[in-house]
């Protein structure tokens, strides 16, 4: 139990356009999903929590209007990159709140991003 | 000062050897305590689930809280190198927002 899915797991687009990031939980469902990003031999940055049916919450520091985020439903949670520059290039991870309770996360295979 | 910390590493050790990762945390309010097991350009992968102080074991991997101390480790018995892995330890309150520790890279040579 307890899986998350993402997709795609990794995306190579153009300057300039946007990407969208789907993150399921497969089988259990998930009132809030986590977004994080990731550098080469770096741990995980929390860019913003994401609660099903409301605005999702920014991490001091992260565009919301850079990165948009979607839960539509409590099993399908969105990280839409507007507008990708180089910098934007990283591991995009996601997480769900785990059957346990709410302390502990699983998290999605992650979705790799170049920006040319 | 990080509310978390975490040695980098690289760790290195021999197949078979015990390997004992370990992270400090200053928050004395964290109840819950993580271990994460991340292969290279893979999700974090939830290894160890641990509620306040004690000892928890699954097969190989022991997880310890000293909440007295600000300390937990994750032993890994007779290492083998399908263990090779970052694992970052992770913590908290009992809400959703969650620390994370830098991660310890571990080789295993076989």
């Amino acid at each position: 139990g307890a899986v998350v899915s993402q997709h795609p797991s990794w995306v190579i687009c153009k300057s300039g356009t946007s990407v969208k990031i789907e993150c399921r939980s497969l089988d259990f469902q998930a009132t809030t999903m986590f977004w994080y990003r990731q550098f080469p031999k770096q741990s995980l940055m929390l860019m913003a929590t994401s609660n099903e049916g409301s605005k999702a919450t920014y991490e001091q520091g992260v565009e919301k209007d850079k990165f948009l985020i979607n839960h539509a439903s409590l099993t399908l949670s969105t990280l839409t990159v507007t507008s990708a520059h180089p910098e934007d290039s990283s591991f995009y991870i996601c997480s769900a709140g785990g059957d346990r309770g709410q302390e502990t996360q699983y998290f999605g295979p992650g979705t790799r991003l170049l920006v040319l | 000062q990080k509310e978390v910390e975490q040695d980098p590493g690289p760790l290195s050790v021999p197949e078979g050897a015990i390997v004992s990762l370990n992270c400090t945390y200053s928050n004395s309010a964290f109840q819950y305590f993580m271990w994460y097991r991340q292969y290279s350009r893979k999700g974090p992968e939830l290894l160890m689930y641990t509620y306040s102080s004690g000892n928890k074991e699954d097969g190989r991997f022991t997880a310890q809280v000293d909440k007295s101390s600000k300390y937990i480790s994750l032993f890994i018995r007779d290492s083998q190198p399908s263990d090779s892995a970052t694992y970052l330890c992770a913590m908290n309150t009992g809400g959703f927002k969650t620390i994370f520790g830098a991660g310890t890279r571990l080789f295993v040579k076989a």
